[in-house]
């Protein structure tokens, strides 16, 4: 497509149900990452995939964040059993990797657990 | 560790003004910096991407500078108008490892007509 596409663009969910966000990559584009931005901080990296190789899960927070890329596209970031800290805007961004990419972010699935 | 910090943390200046926002990062090696807008409720709007053998890049009335032996970036913005109220993010990725982007705070931009 023209851009990230990200689903749904928000999302209002029960303290202890499990989240699934989507994210569909541009056209192309090999890398993938999921970041977070939780209200008045920065934006905290989480998940990173680049073609085939092993993700780079070093910023997911807990064992309740899981994320999945199928056949070099479409993402999704599940959470179980959210909880209140949980809630925040959750951005995806693609590029083509490799040396000197620019990245092209999603309009983010904002994530309210109430 | 790499960190970006941003100065200032707001800005508020009327409308037709110059204005300079800065970035600084602690680690000089660096891959490339980009500069990003964001409005409130939304995503990310990449407005310049320097490399790392680059030392500026220009887009209409933006331009960002790149001086990596001191560790800066310069935004910008000539002849401000409200309609770049905005919260403007630079990141900066590594020469080596993975290529996240690492972020600083931001810095929250109101142009007063």
């Amino acid at each position: 497509g023209a851009g990230v596409s990200q689903s749904p663009s928000n999302k209002v969910t029960e303290k202890g149900k499990d989240v699934e966000l989507r994210c569909d990559p541009i056209s192309g584009h090999t890398a993938l990452y999921w970041y977070r931005q939780s209200l008045g901080q920065g934006l905290e990296f989480l998940i990173y995939f680049q073609g085939n190789s092993a993700p780079d899960k070093s910023g997911l927070p807990s064992d309740r964040f899981s994320a999945e890329r199928t056949g070099g596209s479409v993402s999704t970031l599940t959470i179980q059993r959210t909880q209140q800290e949980d809630s925040a805007v959750y951005l995806c961004a693609s590029s083509l990797g490799g040396a000197g990419g620019g990245y092209t972010f999603g309009s983010g699935t904002r994530l309210t657990v109430v | 560790k790499q960190e970006v910090t941003q100065i200032p943390a707001a800005l508020s200046v009327p409308e037709g003004e110059n204005l300079v926002l800065n970035c600084s990062f602690t680690d000089s090696a660096i891959y490339n910096l980009q500069w990003f807008r964001q409005d409130p409720g939304k995503g990310l709007t990449s407005l310049l991407l320097i490399q790392s053998s680059q030392r500026e890049q220009t887009s209409g009335r933006l331009n960002a500078s790149l001086d990596k032996s001191s560790g800066r970036s310069t935004l910008y913005i000539a002849a401000s108008q409200p309609g770049d109220s905005a919260t403007y993010l630079c990141a900066v990725i590594r020469s080596q490892g993975a290529q996240k982007l690492v972020f600083g705070q931001g810095t929250r931009l109101t142009i007063n007509p």
